[in-house]
C-alpha cells in the first residue's frame, strides 16, 4: 500500500512568497497525483490532478509538478485567501491514498 | 456545476449501523464514479470506497472493508452508504464526491459520531 508522505507539516508564510509543498510517495505508481486546498468548516476543492493540469477555475498561480514519486504543488504569490490545508491524492488500481496535508499558515 | 448533499449522519451507538445518502445534481449521475471520504476531528482526509458508475464494482479500504457498502441509484441520482458494526474511530464528517482517479466535486460532509 502506497504512503504519500507530505512536508513540511506547516509553512508560515507571508502573502506574495513563493510556496511550494511536497509529496512524496513510498512506491514508483501512476502520475494520477492531485492536490487539494480544505479551509476550515468547508470540504476540499481540487486545484491540480494528473500531477499538472489545474482543474476548472483555478487561478494560474497555482501549479503541480513531478513524477515518479516526487511531486510538488507550487503557488507562486501568495494571496490572502490562500491559507489553507493542502492535501496530495494518488490513484492505484480503484483505491485512493491522501498525504497527511501541510497547513499553510500566515507568519 | 456539480451540487453532492449528504444526509443521514447522527449519533449512533457503537455496533449500531447507520446508512448514509448523497443526492447529486448538476451532473450526469450516471457517467461518474463515486467515492466516499470521510475526516475524523482535526484529522486528514482519508478514503473510504469507490463505486463504478454502473455501479457494478466497489472497492474499500481495509480499515472499513466487511463492515461499510457501497451501493448507487441511478435513477434517482443517488449514492448512499450503509455503515454496520460502526466503532468509536469511525466518527467523522463523511464526504461524497464525484470522479474516477480525482475527486472533481464534493458534498459539505455529514458527520457521524459513534458514541455510547
Amino acid at each position: 500500500e502506497t504512503v504519500l508522505t507530505q512536508s513540511p507539516a506547516t509553512l508560515s508564510m507571508s502573502p506574495g512568497e513563493r510556496v511550494t509543498l511536497s509529496c512524496r510517495a513510498s512506491q514508483r505508481g501512476s502520475s494520477d497525483l492531485a492536490w487539494y486546498q480544505q479551509k476550515p468548516g468547508q470540504a476540499p476543492r481540487l486545484l491540480i490532478y494528473g500531477a499538472s493540469t489545474r482543474a476548472t477555475g483555478i487561478p494560474a498561480r497555482f501549479s503541480g509538478s513531478g513524477s515518479g514519486t516526487e511531486f510538488t504543488l507550487t503557488i507562486s504569490s501568495l494571496q490572502p485567501e490562500d491559507f489553507a490545508m493542502y492535501y496530495c491524492q494518488r490513484y492505484d488500481d480503484w483505491s485512493l491514498t491522501f498525504g497527511g496535508g501541510t497547513k499553510v499558515d500566515l507568519k | 456545476q456539480v451540487h453532492l448533499v449528504e444526509s443521514g449522519g447522527g449519533v449512533v451507538r457503537p455496533g449500531g449501523s447507520l446508512r448514509l445518502s448523497c443526492a447529486a445534481s448538476g451532473i450526469i449521475f450516471s457517467t461518474y464514479a463515486m467515492h466516499w471520504v470521510r475526516q475524523a476531528p482535526g484529522k486528514g482526509l482519508e478514503w473510504v470506497a469507490i463505486i463504478r458508475n454502473d455501479g457494478g464494482y466497489e472497492y474499500y479500504s481495509d480499515s472499513v472493508k466487511g463492515r461499510f457498502t457501497i451501493s448507487r441509484d441511478n435513477s434517482k441520482n443517488t449514492l448512499y452508504l450503509q455503515m454496520n458494526s460502526l466503532r468509536p474511530e469511525d466518527t467523522a464528517i463523511y464526504y461524497c464526491a464525484n470522479g474516477y482517479r480525482e475527486l472533481e466535486g464534493w458534498g459539505q460532509g455529514t458527520l457521524v459520531t459513534v458514541s455510547s
